[in-house]
């Protein structure tokens, strides 16, 4: 059973280009999180989404920043018109069941890393 | 206390050696608390998730116990090795509103010396 899979794992990108992250989660998972690490800092949630929703978005900026969860393919966080503080470490996480329906423990994938120049 | 907080932030520890290092967190609307282990170049696993006052939980020579009413968990190694060299997070996890969010400490950065 594959874990959570991401591309890419490096990215480099201008200022003002887009970044795109994608995230497939481990079969049978259909809850994905996204948390940010930038540089000399911890983890930060971003936004979990179940199959076509986005159920808390609240650690996003409110601009530029956007993810989906389509009925069939990976997640998507998108960045546009990235600038020079988007660069982070990116981490997608899935899991079986919501929050609700069991204790919360995360499978994370091995992240993508933005670099932003 | 309003965020998670690891300490000490990193320690070597000579191999048999046994370590334990400490969480603080939030101890009001406290729902979870997760221990994870990260190598370097790798994606973080999930060690524990403990919920109760008092629980205590053992994973081979790791152990993690809990104490909610105080806001603070100790993670145990017993009898090092260099292959538990690794960075290891606790995240809290609260009730109610934003109760999908996992707030994660900045780790603690484990070298196992042989």
């Amino acid at each position: 059973n594959a874990g959570v899979m991401q591309n890419p794992r490096h990215l480099v990108r201008r200022r003002g280009q887009e970044a795109r992250l994608r995230c497939s989660p481990m079969k049978g998972h259909s809850h994905v999180y996204w948390y940010r690490q930038l540089p000399e800092e911890g983890l930060k949630f971003m936004v979990y989404l179940q199959k076509e929703n986005i159920i808390d978005e609240s650690g996003m900026p409110k601009e530029r920043f956007s993810a989906e969860f389509p009925k069939e393919g990976p997640s998507i966080l998108r960045i546009q018109q990235v600038v020079r503080g988007d660069s982070a470490a990116y981490f997608c996480a899935s899991s079986p069941l919501g929050p609700s329906g069991n204790t919360g423990e995360l499978f994370f994938g091995e992240g993508s890393r933005l670099t932003v120049l | 206390i309003l965020n998670v907080e690891q300490s000490p932030q990193s320690l070597h520890v000579q191999e048999g050696d046994s370590t334990n290092f400490t969480c603080s967190f939030p101890s009001s609307n406290f729902y979870a608390l997760h221990w994870y282990r990260w190598e370097t170049a790798k994606s973080p696993e999930a060690l524990f998730v403990m919920t109760l006052n008092g629980d205590e939980k053992k994973k081979g020579r790791i152990s993690a116990t809990l104490n909610t009413k105080e806001g603070y968990s100790y993670l145990y190694i017993k009898g090092s090795q260099p292959e538990d060299s690794a960075t290891y997070l606790c995240a809290s996890r609260g009730s109610g509103a934003g109760s999908y969010q996992l707030t994660f400490g900045k780790g603690t950065k484990l070298s196992v010396i042989p």
